[in-house]
């Protein structure tokens, strides 16, 4: 089963850029979608295939992938981006489809 | 406007079968490319997949709780149901449903929509 791992924490001050990794076996081969979750609250897509932003999202957030990385970075962070981000690829093998998620990281905006 | 709702118990006890429901609307699932899915989450941990039924019925499930799932859906009523069997106190949860769409049929696609989230415990 394909695993995703993603530091259980990052903590940057305001208006500094935050860089959250999630990282997989060539996941650089893989489409990555990113979710914020703030507590008590459903997942909101923030990022999706690597680098699309949905309507409504700022373009502070941002997003990459390659190689054994892939990325989502929020520029001129605020405190209210203070959340969980999770980050989630689809596992295609032959007939096999199965959905992934990172384990999560918490932001904490300092 | 796409929304969907989960609703169920609330409590379980162990060994019962849970049964949720998703109702949804502003989309069909007999429409090309659309797609519903169940995730879970345990109080303080991560976001974990458990089904996702597609528009041509395509079925997935997760391997590791594959033999006491089923998703099934009423398209009549824009409902997708889950049913989950032998329940044990590490199935408490908030359950998710969630829109998807992907008209390559590539299995490739985000979650776009999430429903707000029912809360499942497991307790005698």
């Amino acid at each position: 089963s394909y695993v995703l791992t993603q530091p259980p924490s990052v903590s940057v001050a305001p208006g500094q850029t935050a860089r959250i990794t999630c990282g997989g076996n060539n996941i650089g081969s893989k489409s990555v979608h990113w979710y914020q979750q703030k507590p008590g609250q459903a997942p909101v897509l923030v990022i999706f295939y690597d680098s699309g932003r949905p309507s409504g999202i700022p373009e502070r957030f941002s997003g990459s992938n390659s190689g054994n990385t892939a990325t989502l970075t929020i520029s001129r962070v605020e405190a209210g981006d203070e959340a969980d981000y999770s980050c989630q690829v689809w596992d295609r093998n032959s007939d096999h489809r199965e959905v992934v998620f990172g384990g999560g990281t918490k932001l904490t905006v300092l | 406007q796409i929304t969907l709702k989960e609703s169920g118990p609330t409590l379980v006890k162990p060994t019962q079968t849970l049964t949720l429901t998703c109702t949804f609307s502003g989309f069909s699932l007999s429409s090309s490319g659309v797609g519903v899915g169940w995730i879970r989450q345990p109080p303080g941990k991560a976001l974990e997949w458990l089904a996702f039924i597609y528009w041509n019925d395509d079925k997935r499930y997760s391997p590791s709780l594959k033999s006491r799932l089923i998703i099934t859906e009423d398209t009549s009523k824009n409902q997708v149901v889950l049913t989950m069997t032998k329940m044990d106190p590490g199935d408490t949860a908030t359950y998710y449903c969630a829109h998807y769409y992907d008209s390559s049929g590539y299995y490739s696609d985000a979650f776009d929509i999430w429903g707000q989230g029912t809360m499942v415990t497991v307790s005698s």
